[in-house]
């Protein structure tokens, strides 16, 4: 089945630094979604991308649906100690019609105040 | 947010019994899902609904069955609970576009 490397596993920032994590499939998908889990929460969507180039900003949270459909990466910009959490991207596959979502193993983002 | 409701949230149970966990949904959205969570692991996909009595294994299907016999239930069983499906499980719906899933809280389920 599908794959994603989702990259870094994990992140230790300051408080106000700019964050980037990144998704690599080895197949081609045709949505690419970024989610966040709060301890002891099920993940809670922040941004969807639907379109190959996509740009798509979401407060301080901006997504970008790669050239090639084999990527995706997520920027939080002035992050804070609620930015706190996992992050999990995830695909759809462009061969099927049910919908199956595939999941990277997340990274886990700490926001030192 | 998709009215997703899980049940229980925590339960202990021992190797070898049945157990069965159970999402609700209230916005009469067709395709339903469950995943486990481990560290190290994400989420992987067990079982998948496409519609009522429509079902499919995902990854990671093995000793778990699911029914759907209405648009808002999704039941999933452990036959026989072994200690590796000690996990978080979660269970989640399409919204509106088909594509972005909408996640329960989910059910952390202790097998000793």
């Amino acid at each position: 089945g599908q794959q994603l490397n989702q990259s870094p596993q994990s992140m230790f920032i300051q408080e106000g630094e700019d964050v980037s994590m990144n998704c690599t499939s080895s197949s081609i998908f045709n949505t690419w979604l970024w989610y966040k889990q709060d301890p002891g929460e099920g993940p809670v969507l922040l941004i969807a991308l639907y379109k190959a180039g996509e740009l798509t900003s979401n407060g301080r949270l901006t997504a970008q649906f790669g050239i090639t459909r084999k990527d995706s990466f997520l920027n939080i910009s002035a992050s804070i100690p609620s930015d706190v959490g996992i992050y999990f991207c995830a695909g759809q596959d462009s061969g099927g019609s049910n919908y199956k979502l595939t999941f990277g193993k997340g990274t886990l983002l700490t926001v030192n105040p | 947010d998709a009215g997703i409701t899980q049940s229980p949230r925590h339960k202990v149970t021992e190797t070898g019994t049945p157990v069965t966990l159970r999402c609700h949904q209230t916005e009469n959205h067709r395709y339903m899902y469950w995943y486990r969570q481990d560290p190290g692991h994400g989420l992987r996909l067990i079982h998948y609904s496409y519609g009522v009595k429509d079902t499919d294994k995902g990854e990671v299907s093995d000793g778990y069955s699911v029914s759907r016999s209405k648009t808002e239930d999704f039941l999933l069983t452990l036959e026989s609970a072994t200690s590796s499906q000690t996990s978080v499980y979660f269970c989640a719906t399409t919204g509106a576009l088909n594509t972005e899933a909408f996640f329960g809280q989910g059910t952390r389920l202790t097998v000793v």
